[in-house]
């Protein structure tokens, strides 16, 4: 079945850009009527969306975040990334990726990759 | 931005009892909401979406209700793999989560 796994740095220094990628197996990238997304959870907090990225290229983002960040696919790889630039303390959670169908709720989540903004 | 607002914050329930859960809009996001279930170091897992349609694998005991603005999550007989955190998601617009609700073992 289809799996998502989270791969990055897990130490970023403030005013750094954080870069994440997220493995997609068991199903193309590609697949019309998936998109995919980025949540985040920093420590003891809720839930936050990032942003999401459609099989046709499309993005959007939180109107908190907008400004900073930019999803990509990379259909070669069957990957999809996330760049979030100028980044601080308030940017330190566990970073997730999920997939939608038909813009539906997110039915599959990767396990989340811890990522600390520390110099 | 639609806010989503949960309700309560905590929840402290016997086992084998009924726990409701509640998720307020700040305007209407239609059926186009969902339920997550998150266990500590866990990843999210989708419960409901549809506001009211089980996903794969979830049990009957799970069941959600609403639309518009007004949902409600009910766990009808509190197992012990139930005590975690919910939260309710919008996806009508964009997406934003409710700041959740923790269920604990009274």
């Amino acid at each position: 079945q289809l799996q998502l796994q989270e791969s990055g740095p897990g130490l970023v220094k403030p005013s750094e850009t954080l870069s994440l990628t997220c493995t997609v197996s068991g199903g193309s990238i590609s697949s019309s009527g998936y998109y995919w997304g980025w949540i985040r959870q920093p420590p003891g907090k809720g839930l936050e969306w990032i942003g999401v990225i459609y099989y046709s290229g499309s993005t959007y983002y939180s109107p908190s975040i907008k400004s900073r960040a930019a999803i990509s696919l990379d259909t070669s790889k069957n990957q999809f990334s996330l760049k979030l630039t100028s980044v601080t303390a308030a940017d330190t959670a566990v970073y997730y990726c999920a997939r939608g169908v038909n813009n539906d709720a997110f039915d599959i989540w990767g396990q989340g990759t811890m990522v600390t903004v520390s110099s | 931005e639609i806010v989503m607002t949960q309700s309560p914050a905590t929840l402290s329930v016997s086992p084998g009892e009924r726990a409701t859960l509640s998720c307020r809009a700040s305007q209407s996001v239609s059926s186009n909401l969902a339920w997550y279930q998150q266990k500590p170091g866990q990843a999210p897992r989708l419960l409901i979406s549809g506001a009211s349609t089980r996903a794969t694998g979830i049990p009957d005991r799970f069941s959600g209700s609403g639309s518009g603005t007004e949902f409600t999550l009910t766990i009808s007989s509190l197992q012990s793999e139930d005590f975690a955190v919910y939260y309710c998601q919008q996806y009508n617009t964009w997406r934003t989560f409710g700041q959740g609700t923790k269920v604990e073992i009274k």
